[in-house]
């Protein structure tokens, strides 16, 4: 039972660049959330899907793209990475929408 | 959406009780209130929720007075390794959007031998 997990770990871009980040549930969760993580801030949500086939914005969705693809993966792409977008990117899961969350380990993201 | 203000940081030393309080000034009839913990290079992990009166469990204590206008986490006898952030969430858990997930910039509580 992983949990929550995400891939890669780590990843270096360059600007304009795009990339998949990924997401994997095993908790048999409804909703699923991204959020990112800028050095002393708290969390941001970029997007969430409150069950499988929807998704909606969060507070900074702009240059995010996702794909909720079946209840168990829910993952973010970057088409056209920027300077800003550097940060650490968090995905999450509930049984439903604002119940307790899980979280994954994170992807630590940096665009040059 | 509900606003929440926190202490930015808090010292304290092992075995002592902490109490980090939460301002929700504005929290609604069908808010919830959420505490998270987060270690650094990790996503962060629940700790409490509730919606009045006092919620324990095996790590903490929330208490949250009539109004419901503020809340407050209580950690019995901390150790070193209680010091993390600690997030305040308010939000209404069956609103269907993305209320209460909302994560401002927390509490840093750093706890000294």
């Amino acid at each position: 039972n992983a949990g929550v997990t995400q891939t890669p770990k780590f990843q270096v871009l360059k600007t304009g660049q795009s990339m998949t980040l990924q997401c994997a549930q095993d908790m048999n969760h409804n909703s699923m959330y991204w959020y990112r993580q800028d050095p002393g801030m708290g969390l941001r949500l970029i997007y969430y899907s409150a069950s499988e086939g929807t998704t909606d914005k969060g507070e900074v969705p702009n240059g995010y793209n996702v794909s909720r693809l079946n209840k168990r993966e829910f993952s973010l792409r970057l088409e056209s990475a920027a300077p800003s977008q550097t940060s650490v990117y968090f995905c999450a899961t509930t049984l439903a929408l604002a119940n307790e969350q899980y979280f994954g380990p994170g992807t630590r993201l940096t665009v040059t | 959406l509900a606003k929440t203000t926190q202490p930015i940081s808090m010292d304290s030393y092992e075995g002592q009780e902490v109490n980090i309080t939460c301002s929700h000034n504005n929290i609604a009839t069908n808010d919830y209130i959420t505490w998270y913990q987060q270690f650094p290079s990790q996503g962060p992990r629940f700790i409490i929720q509730g919606y009045k009166t006092k919620v324990t469990n095996e790590v903490a204590s929330l208490f949250i007075p009539a109004d419901r206008k503020s809340s407050t986490l209580s950690l019995p006898r901390v150790s070193l390794s209680d010091t993390a952030v600690y997030y305040c969430l308010v939000g209404d858990l069956s609103g269907g959007g993305a209320d209460g997930l909302t994560f401002g910039k927390g509490t840093h509580l750093i706890i000294q031998p």
